[in-house]
């Protein structure tokens, strides 16, 4: 039971490049979610998805798109990617509702 | 959502207690208090919840004031384990997203 984890762990890309960020679960939880977390700051949800089929904008949604490929899994997709998005992402998953979100342990996003 | 003051950083000798406040004066009766931690280069770990009663599991206790506008997240015997960015959340329940604030960072000492 790996709970949620993150692919690649590391990743440098240059402007302009595209990637996307992989995100699974095994807890088959319904909610998934992308945050971002900038050096000395919190956490910034990106986007959200309640429920398999559905994805909602969260804070800071310009510069991303996701897809809910199936309950299990999540993605996160730079299609341009810029300076600005260099960051560390988790994506987490819960149940419906729920109060606690399990978090993967991030990918490390270098843009230059 | 409610917006929650923690102090920027606190230091805690390892065995003793680590007592970590939260202000929320403007929560509303239907939103809850979470804690979250965050370890270095770790994602966030859930620790605990409340609305209004005294809540404790294996990992902390947390103290809601009566009239809920402040709370104290309690480790009872901080280890070098715990040093950690501790996240105070508020929010109401049902599908809502969690909003991270700066958090107080704990630094737990020999």
């Amino acid at each position: 039971n790996a709970g949620v984890t993150q692919t690649p762990k590391f990743q440098v890309l240059k402007t302009g490049q595209s990637m996307t960020l992989q995100c699974a679960q095994d807890m088959n939880h319904n909610s998934m979610y992308w945050y971002r977390q900038d050096p000395g700051m919190g956490l910034r949800l990106i986007y959200y998805s309640a429920s398999e089929g559905t994805t909602d904008k969260g804070e800071v949604p310009n510069g991303y798109n996701v897809s809910r490929l199936n309950k299990r899994e999540f993605s996160l997709r730079l299609e341009s990617a810029a300076p600005s998005q260099t960051s560390v992402y988790f994506c987490a998953a819960s149940r419906t509702g729920a109060v606690e979100q399990y978090f993967g342990p991030g990918t490390r996003l270098t843009v230059t | 959502d409610a917006k929650t003051t923690q102090p920027p950083s606190m230091d805690c000798a390892e065995g003793r207690a680590a007592n970590l406040p939260c202000n929320h004066s403007t929560i509303s009766g239907n939103e809850y208090v979470y804690w979250y931690r965050q370890i270095h280069s770790q994602g966030p770990q859930y620790i605990i919840h409340g609305l209004k009663n005294n809540e404790t599991n294996e990992m902390a206790s947390l103290i809601i004031t009566e009239d809920r506008k402040s709370s104290t997240l309690i480790l009872p015997h901080a280890t070098l384990r715990d040093t950690a960015v501790y996240y105070c959340i508020v929010r109401g329940s049902g599908f809502q997203k969690l909003v991270f604030g700066t958090g107080t960072r704990l630094l737990v000492s020999p």
